[in-house]
Formats: structure tokens, C-alpha cells, sequence
């Protein structure tokens, strides 16, 4: 059965540092999102990619961060300047009316 | 006020019983999705209801649109049901997903 699959599952960085998210979406989907979990609260939208640009965006998603799909099967989420409150777990999902979720990347700023 | 209201926010069982989480959500919408968060984190795909009902295994999941109202049933509960429980929905115009708080549903055996 095809899976999204993200790398890695747990990232710890300083804060002021950049990280890259990178997640490979099912092969065959052509919308990609980022969601985000900080801990204790609910999953919130982050962004929305389809046709190589962002279809929607959150209000969460300032210039701190970006998203890129770099080639034909990866799609990253960059995070800039890493602040405490970026501490969360981050999951990736493709597809439309079903979508289907990555396994999430833990990241800790400390 | 949330766009998804999930209740209850935490409920307990005993092995075999029962179990109803409701969801109700006050925005149109094309797709109700439930989803199941283990502790370790990761989101699975239960359902997805955009009108009547469907069963999975232990598993049910009812909408009604007109009441905008969703409920998600396990019969005979195990402890490995165990788990946070997510109604999230979903609209045509962008697929983007909305999520309620979540029902945290632990089954004692």
C-alpha cells in the first residue's frame, strides 16, 4: 500500500538555526500539506501546495517558512531561524477529499 | 468558536463496552474525516464520510449533514483502541483540513 513517508522522525536544533522538513508524498497525488501539532494543543494547517505553488497558506505561515518541491517526489518545509515555539510535530499529507498522512517529524528547538 | 467541536474530551472504558465520540462542526463542508493518534504520535486514516455511514471492522462512523453532526462508534472496545481520536473536515474548494482537539479514549481491561 502506497505511504507518505518523512524524514527525519526527530529533529533537535538551537534556536536561531534553519531546518529542513522533507517528506515523499504518494506518487500519484497532487496536493501536499503541511500540518502541525504542538504538544498538548490540536493539529493546525500550516500550508497548501499544489501544481508547484502554494494554494493556500495559514496565518501561522509567515516568511519564517517556506516549502519547495526540489524534485519529482519530495516536497520540504523549510523553517528559517528556528524559534522555542517552533517546537512541535510536524506531518506531511497528500492527496484530496481523502488524504493520507505521513508519519510526522518531531522537532525540538532548544 | 471552534469550527470542530469534538465531544467528549476524554473518555474512559471498560474492555467491551461501547463506545460514541461526537463531533459537530458549523461550516459547510465536502468530507468529515476521523483519525486515530497513538501516543507516539502519528495519524492514521479511519474514515472518511461525506454522507451515511460507514463500518469498519469494531468500527462505524455516522454523518448527518443537515445537523452537521458526525459521531464515531467502536463496539466491543479493546484495550488496544486505546488512543486519541481526531474528527477533522475538509472543504471543496481547497481539501485543506480543520481539526478538532480530540477525544482521548483509554479502554481498561
Amino acid at each position: 500500500e502506497p505511504e507518505v513517508t518523512q524524514t527525519p522522525s526527530h529533529q533537535v536544533t538551537q534556536m536561531g538555526q534553519e531546518v529542513i522538513l522533507r517528506c515523499v508524498p504518494i506518487s500519484n497525488h497532487l496536493y501536499f500539506y503541511w500540518y502541525r501539532q504542538i504538544l498538548g494543543q490540536k493539529v493546525e494547517f500550516l500550508v497548501s501546495f499544489y501544481n508547484n505553488e502554494i494554494s493556500e497558506k495559514s496565518e501561522i505561515f509567515d516568511d519564517q517558512f517556506s516549502v519547495e518541491r526540489p524534485d519529482g517526489s519530495n516536497f520540504t518545509l523549510k523553517i528559517r531561524s528556528t524559534k522555542l515555539e517552533d517546537s512541535a510535530m510536524y506531518f506531511c499529507a497528500s492527496g484530496s477529499y481523502e488524504q493520507y498522512f505521513g508519519p510526522g517529524t518531531r522537532l525540538t528547538v532548544t | 468558536k471552534n469550527e470542530v467541536e469534538q465531544s467528549p474530551q476524554n473518555l474512559t472504558a471498560q474492555e467491551g463496552e461501547f463506545i460514541t465520540i461526537n463531533c459537530s462542526y458549523s461550516v459547510g463542508i465536502s468530507a468529515l474525516h476521523w483519525l486515530q493518534q497513538h501516543p507516539g504520535g502519528g495519524i492514521v486514516s479511519l474514515f472518511m464520510l461525506s454522507s451515511g455511514k460507514k463500518k469498519h471492522g469494531r468500527l462505524i462512523a455516522t454523518i448527518n449533514i443537515q445537523e452537521k453532526h458526525s459521531s464515531l462508534h467502536i463496539t466491543a472496545s479493546h484495550p488496544r483502541d486505546s488512543a486519541v481520536y481526531i474528527c477533522a473536515v475538509g472543504r471543496s474548494s481547497n481539501y485543506k483540513l480543520t481539526f478538532g482537539k480530540g477525544t482521548l479514549l483509554t479502554v481498561n481491561p
